[in-house]
């Protein structure tokens, strides 16, 4: 069974940082594009940053170009997230979502990510 | 980037009666490996979303066949049967044809009348 497992969420002051992680199980993670989708409370979803398999290529979406930076570890099967310069619009759940070729086909339970005074 | 507009926002719904999610983008979604990288994804409330359709029409495992996607180009569909109970969440449609980045419609919430 395929587990996606996010930690490392919580509260942050506006300009500090924080890194998500997610464990992944149940399939063969190296074989796998991952991406990190983010969703703000009560809005909808957004892609923030995906990575290869390998590490080689890493994407973002715009507005977290610079500060966050997508990582992998495939002997420990995992995904990280290391945001930085956090602002409170990057308040959201954010979810880590294996990527097969058509994009998408599992989630994790989420980590909140709150970014307030 | 692609932007993916949904229709409509809010879609109230008698059990037992179908319904009907529209979905078109700016851009048309066929990619030149033959395929159409359009997807749709249900969050039911409190929960993770979970991928219904990929590839315009075709439905996950474990999906309902009551559940079905169609469309070309620009504009698709998505189309439950015979709404049920747990059938109640926001309904997404993705692109994911012109990425970066991959984008997301607005979401149509879906509710018993």
């Amino acid at each position: 069974e395929v587990q996606l497992v996010e930690s490392g969420g919580g509260l942050v002051q506006p300009g500090g940082s924080l890194r998500l992680s997610c464990a992944a199980s149940g399939f063969t993670f190296s074989n796998y594009w991952m991406s990190w989708v983010r969703q703000a409370p009560g809005k909808g979803l957004e892609w923030v940053a995906n990575i290869k398999q390998d590490g080689s290529e890493k994407y973002y979406v715009d507005s977290v170009k610079g500060r966050f930076t997508i990582s992998r570890d495939n002997a420990k099967n995992s995904l990280y997230l290391q945001m930085n310069s956090l602002r409170a619009e990057d308040t959201a759940v954010y979810y880590c979502v294996r990527d097969d070729d058509s994009f998408f086909d599992y989630w994790g339970q989420g980590t909140l990510v709150t970014v307030s005074s | 980037d692609v932007v993916m507009t949904q229709s409509p926002l809010s879609l109230p719904v008698t059990l037992g009666q179908p319904a009907s999610i529209s979905c078109r983008s700016s851009q048309s979604l066929a990619y030149r490996d033959g395929n159409t990288y359009l997807n749709w994804f249900q969050q039911r409330p409190g929960q993770s979303p979970r991928r219904l359709i990929y590839k315009v029409s075709n439905r996950d495992s474990g999906v309902p066949d009551r559940f079905s996607g169609s469309g070309s180009g620009t504009d698709f569909t998505l189309k439950i049967s015979r709404v049920e109970a747990e059938d109640v969440g926001v309904y997404y449609c993705m692109q994911g044809t012109h990425w970066p980045p991959v984008t997301f419609g607005q979401g149509t919430k879906v509710e018993i009348k």
